[in-house]
């Protein structure tokens, strides 16, 4: 059974501060790791995808990635209470097929 | 339209109604897939359409019958649900086989909130 798990929050964390979220995976031979955000009500949307060990930046958001270890984290720099929302962790099988998380509910405190 | 559009939003029915979710996609996509969500649980994929063939069906009980009638439409029949099947609907499209590194990245619709009574 492939599994992905992610604490489900909420997670609370000042304005301005880092918000770091973490998932791991149990399928060793996964190829391709994904972060979703999902505001209430809502669908969810692409915030960053990640294949190669090391971490990867793009704005205010870094994903990193550590396969010996399974696992993959997102950090949010400078949070704002625009980022409070679901964030989902999906890693890719070797069917191209998505394995999700529950999410982790983020809260940024003004 | 851009993206990946849904209707209708919003659907009330009753345990012996036949409804459909109507999805459709403007990105040129080879896949198509409909996940139900249900709250704090992971998303669970019910369908996939890879170039218009039907490569998955993840144990989705036979109330719920796929349409795909070409690349960029997809559809979802319902009839005679249970109230454990009232969830958020999501389809979703991705162009498999070609994205960078392989990363197989799906763009979602807004979702079918279905309420069963």
């Amino acid at each position: 059974q492939k599994e992905v798990e992610q604490n489900s929050g909420p997670l609370s964390v000042p304005e301005g501060a880092i918000a770091s979220l973490n998932c791991t995976y149990s399928d060793r031979g996964s190829q391709s790791f994904f972060w979703y955000r999902q505001y209430s009500g809502k669908s969810p949307e692409l915030i960053m995808f990640i294949y190669s060990n090391g971490d990867k930046e793009d704005g205010r958001f870094t994903a990193q990635l550590n396969k010996a270890s399974q696992y993959v984290s997102l950090l949010i720099r400078d949070s704002q209470p625009s980022d409070s929302a679901t964030y989902l962790c999906a890693v890719q099988d070797s069917n191209y097929q998505l394995i999700w998380g529950a999410g982790t509910k983020l809260i940024i405190k003004p | 339209e851009t993206g990946v559009t849904q209707t209708p939003r919003h659907l009330v029915m009753g345990m012996t109604n036949k409804k459909s979710l109507k999805c459709e996609q403007h990105l040129g996509h080879n896949a198509m897939y409909w996940y139900k969500q249900s709250a704090k649980k992971p998303l669970e994929l019910m369908f996939v359409y890879n170039f218009k063939e039907q490569t998955e069906n993840n144990s989705v009980p036979s109330r719920f019958s796929p349409e795909c009638p070409n690349s960029s439409h997809l559809f979802l029949h319902l009839h005679t649900l249970q109230p454990e099947d009232s969830a958020l609907y999501l389809c979703a499209s991705s162009q498999r086989d070609r994205g960078v590194g392989g990363a197989n990245v799906l763009t979602f619709g807004a979702g079918s909130r279905l309420t069963v009574l």
